[in-house]
């Protein structure tokens, strides 16, 4: 597509539940990237994949999360037992290397998730 | 540890002034440096990078910014601000073998007609 997706907009969620949030990022793009953006902060840094396999995934703050890229393209970020804490808007970005070299990362528009 | 520091949390400037944002890393490799900005409910959009070469790098919208290796810069800069450009812009590090960018909190700029 011409831009990174992500699906759906917007989340709201019980205490304790599980949720998926999606990321289709910019065809021809090996590299993926999901970050969590908490209110009046900068994004923090989730996982990335290279390819199918995720080259870093110590951003991810704990068991409950975990994400896949089972072709090396659409991503799955998975959050289990949710807790009030999680609330944020998780944003996923794609670039054409691992680097950001030469086009820099593109961003989707985010999936503002609100646990109650 | 590798970090980036915008030490302004809010500006205000008046339509038509210059502006400037401060952005320092700290940062082990040779850095890669971008500026994003994000309007209320929004994504992040790219205004320029730096990879290498010319130090003074244009971006869109009127944006430039300069590289400073002595002083662990990067800041970004705009002569003549108008009222659509009040928005968050954040500041960001990354490269080499590191495939994800490290974020500054970011600061907001606020436009005064």
């Amino acid at each position: 597509g011409a831009g990174v997706s992500q699906t759906p907009s917007n989340k709201v969620t019980e205490k304790g539940k599980y949720v998926e949030l999606r990321c289709d990022p910019i065809s021809g793009h090996t590299a993926l990237y999901w970050y969590r953006q908490s209110l009046g902060q900068g994004p923090e840094f989730l996982i990335y994949f290279q390819g199918t396999g995720a080259a870093d995934d110590s951003g991810l703050p704990n068991d409950r999360f975990f994400a896949v890229r089972p072709e090396g393209s659409v991503s799955t970020l998975k959050i289990q037992r949710t807790e009030r804490g999680d609330s944020a808007v998780y944003l996923c970005a794609s670039s054409l290397t691992g680097t950001g070299h030469p086009y820099g990362y593109t961003f989707g528009s985010g999936t503002r998730l609100t646990v109650v | 540890a590798q970090s980036v520091t915008q030490p302004d949390i809010h500006i205000t400037v008046s339509e038509g002034a210059s502006l400037e944002l401060r952005c320092n890393y700290s940062y082990g490799a040779t850095p890669y440096l971008f500026w994003y900005v994000q309007s209320p409910g929004q994504g992040l959009q790219l205004l320029l990078k730096y990879f290498s070469g010319d130090t003074l790098v244009q971006g869109i919208k009127g944006f430039e910014a300069e590289f400073k290796r002595s002083q662990s810069s990067f800041n970004l800069r705009k002569p003549s601000v108008h009222w659509s450009d009040a928005a968050e812009y954040f500041c960001a590090v990354g490269g080499g073998s590191q495939g994800n960018l490290i974020f500054g909190k970011g600061t907001k700029l606020s436009v005064k007609p």
